[in-house]
């Protein structure tokens, strides 16, 4: 079945302690992109990749990095969490960009303590 | 890319047609118009795009003005299970970047 998968579905931690959600996809897509979600603010986008090791910064990249050294996988990395990235996170994929049709994952619910 | 404008919300009688309007008045001649839904906090779903002709598939038909500054998605027998928040999202042919707005927040009632 084509999916995009995301781990862990759900976390609570504490502020400073480095985590990372990781993002697969099983249909070969080039594009891949991380959102969060907040009330009132709206789906935003964090990273994209637009291939292997082709990395580019969304809207809100501060405090996340990203690394895209396999087609597949496009982990969400928090070097040292704090209370405001809790948040919903979705990753999605698609063939090519941005233009194509988006497969976002089931989203990870991050709580930061 | 152009800015969307959506109404908030609206609610919609089941198995009626449920009309979701979008301002683009700022559109330019090579970018789509997308639509997309979200579920109550599930992944967000891709349902139909066009650039300027009107556009139908299984799930719905998209209307797009003569003028492209604004759109229509019809959904045609709106079921309780189309309670979404749907999003209106325009964006350049090779896009690179996605933005979502606020949406239009659908509740179909039976």
């Amino acid at each position: 079945e084509a999916q995009v998968t995301q781990n862990p579905r759900y976390l609570i931690t504490v502020t400073g302690k480095k985590l990372t959600v990781t993002c697969s996809q099983n249909m070969n897509h080039e594009y891949m992109s991380w959102y969060r979600q907040d009330p009132g603010l709206g789906l935003r986008q964090i990273y994209y990749s637009m291939n292997v090791e082709v990395t580019d910064k969304g809207d809100v990249p501060e405090g996340y990095k990203v690394s895209r050294k396999e087609k597949r996988n496009f982990p969400l990395i928090l070097e040292s969490p704090s209370p405001n990235q809790t948040s919903l996170y979705f990753c999605a994929s698609s063939l090519y960009s941005a233009v194509d049709e988006q497969f976002f994952g089931p989203g990870t619910r991050l709580t930061v303590l | 890319d152009a800015k969307t404008t959506q109404p908030t919300s609206m609610d919609c009688a089941e198995g009626r047609a449920a009309n979701l309007p979008c301002n683009h008045s700022t559109i330019s001649g090579n970018e789509y118009v997308y639509w997309y839904r979200q579920i109550h906090s599930q992944g967000p779903q891709y349902i139909i795009h066009g650039l300027k002709n009107n556009e139908t598939n299984e799930m719905a038909s998209l209307i797009i003005t003569e003028d492209r500054k604004s759109s229509t998605l019809i959904l045609p027998h709106a079921t309780l299970r189309d309670t979404a928040v749907y999003y209106c999202i325009v964006i350049k042919a090779a896009g690179n970047k996605l933005t979502f707005g606020g949406g239009t927040r659908v509740l179909v009632k039976p």
